[in-house]
């Protein structure tokens, strides 16, 4: 176990809705990141936040934002639930400045999103 | 084009045999190379990690890099059931918007049976 916890485990939402998923870092970490993967796919990276600001972004619309707090945890919101937002959600956290591309990336096991 | 491009299989192999698993990108700047491991219903385990090119080896785990041929590999000896899960190799660059992203390919789903 890597000492990254998410939750919930499951959540089924309709489409239109907002959804907030939670992710607690290993202890020591101070640099999250969000990854979306879709059933039979590799991890697609959504946002990384650093020290509670946002460093870095991948191809994911507005409407995907997220919040590190002081003790380093996070929150991914997705606004406006579409029928392709199901997945899996993937936190990983990391240590370091800024992270840095060398940091190990430590995954939890990740929140299943459904969309009716 | 996918910036990595990975055979998502099945691979299905039985118990002892040597498991070779490849990916291919098309972004020279990466130049971090992983391995994750993920089972069922779990988030990715780091296999391996290796800086630019050449091999490392960790117990019955070797990985390769090539980057002249933008080509990694993840070659697994004497498979045990235990190693039945998918497969993913990740990459990543160097500074910028890219600084802490994870590049991802398909996943290779491996089935070792006994």
């Amino acid at each position: 176990e890597t000492g990254v916890t998410q939750s919930p485990t499951h959540l089924i939402k309709t489409r239109g809705q907002q959804v907030t998923l939670r992710c607690s870092s290993q202890s020591g970490h101070n640099t999250v990141s969000w990854y979306q993967q879709a059933l039979g796919q590799g991890p697609q990276f959504i946002f990384q936040y650093y020290r509670e600001e946002e460093n870095g972004r991948g191809n994911f619309p507005p409407r995907f934002s997220g919040l590190q707090f002081p003790n380093y945890s996070s929150e991914l919101n997705v606004n406006a639930l579409e029928l392709d937002d199901s997945a899996l959600y993937l936190c990983a956290s990391s240590s370091g400045l800024a992270g840095g591309v060398t940091d190990t990336q430590y995954f939890g096991p990740g929140t299943r999103l459904t969309v009716l | 084009q996918k910036e990595v491009e990975q055979d998502p299989g099945p691979l299905s192999v039985p118990e002892g045999a040597i498991v070779s698993l490849n990916c291919t990108y098309s972004n020279s700047a990466f130049q971090y190379f992983m391995w994750y491991r993920q089972y069922s219903r779990k988030g990715p385990e780091l296999l391996m990690y290796t800086y630019s090119s050449g091999n490392k080896e960790d117990g019955r785990f070797t990985a390769q890099v090539d980057k002249s041929s933008k080509y990694i590999s993840l070659f697994i000896r004497d498979s045990q059931p235990s190693d039945s899960a998918t497969y993913l190799c990740a990459m990543s660059a160097l500074g910028g918007t890219s600084y802490g992203k994870l590049t991802f390919g398909q996943g290779t789903i491996l089935t070792v049976h006994p």
